[in-house]
């Protein structure tokens, strides 16, 4: 069965301190991967898509990386304002090219 | 451009009362979605629409139904509201851009049933 597991589920950071946030996939055959942040009482806003096992993508203080079993988020220097729910999905090879599994998320807060 | 919105933001209603959740997206995107939310859970595909005129199962559609209207709404309708529906519900459109699908969600509706 395909899933999608999220790590840590909290995580609290000092403004600065840097980090990463993991996901975990098992899918027959990945067609991609994506990354959204979602703010309390809002939508996910898109941040990222990876496809292939060494791509990586960067975004401001973030930068999102992609091996054959997981993906991590790398927050560098955190400020308050990064602090929201991230939220990891993938697109299974098997599953069509329209359907998406989002993991539970990590709710990050960066304490200034 | 306003993106992908929702209406109502917020309702409660009673079990067996029935409502239908308007989506909309002014950005040309083909394919549309509904998602349900709930604590400790991912999102979940309640229903999609590839594109104008069709429509697909999710993972959980039991006890909804839906409409792609045209191009640009996609509604979702709750028959016979029961406590278990009681989620946020999430529409979105998808683009290709950039070399990438990218989806964009509206702000959700938040339904209780009690």
């Amino acid at each position: 069965e395909d899933q999608v597991t999220q790590s840590p589920e909290a995580l609290r950071l000092q403004e600065g301190e840097s980090s990463s946030l993991n996901c975990s996939y098992t899918v027959s055959g990945l067609r991609g991967l994506f990354w959204y942040r979602q703010d309390p009482g809002k939508g996910p806003e898109f941040l990222f898509t990876l496809y292939s096992a060494g791509e990586e993508k960067e975004k401001e203080r973030l930068k999102a990386t992609l091996t054959k079993k997981e993906s991590f988020l790398h927050i560098t220097a955190p400020k308050p304002e990064d602090s929201a729910t991230y939220l990891c999905a993938v697109q299974a090879v098997g599953s069509g090219t329209y359907k998406y599994i989002f993991g539970t998320g990590t709710r990050l807060k960066v304490l200034a | 451009n306003a993106g992908v919105t929702q209406t109502p933001k917020f309702q409660v209603l009673k079990t067996g009362q029935s409502m239908t959740l308007q989506c909309a997206q002014d950005m040309n995107h083909n394919s549309m979605y509904w998602y349900r939310q709930d604590p400790g859970m991912g999102l979940r595909l309640i229903y999609y629409s590839a594109s104008e005129g069709t429509t697909d199962k999710g993972e959980v559609p039991n006890g909804y139904n839906v409409s792609r209207l045209n191009k640009r709404e996609f509604s979702l309708r709750l028959e016979s509201a029961a406590p278990s529906q009681t989620s946020v519900y999430f529409c979105a459109s998808r683009a290709f851009s950039g070399g990438a699908y990218e989806q964009y969600f509206g702000p959700g509706t938040r339904l209780t049933v009690t």
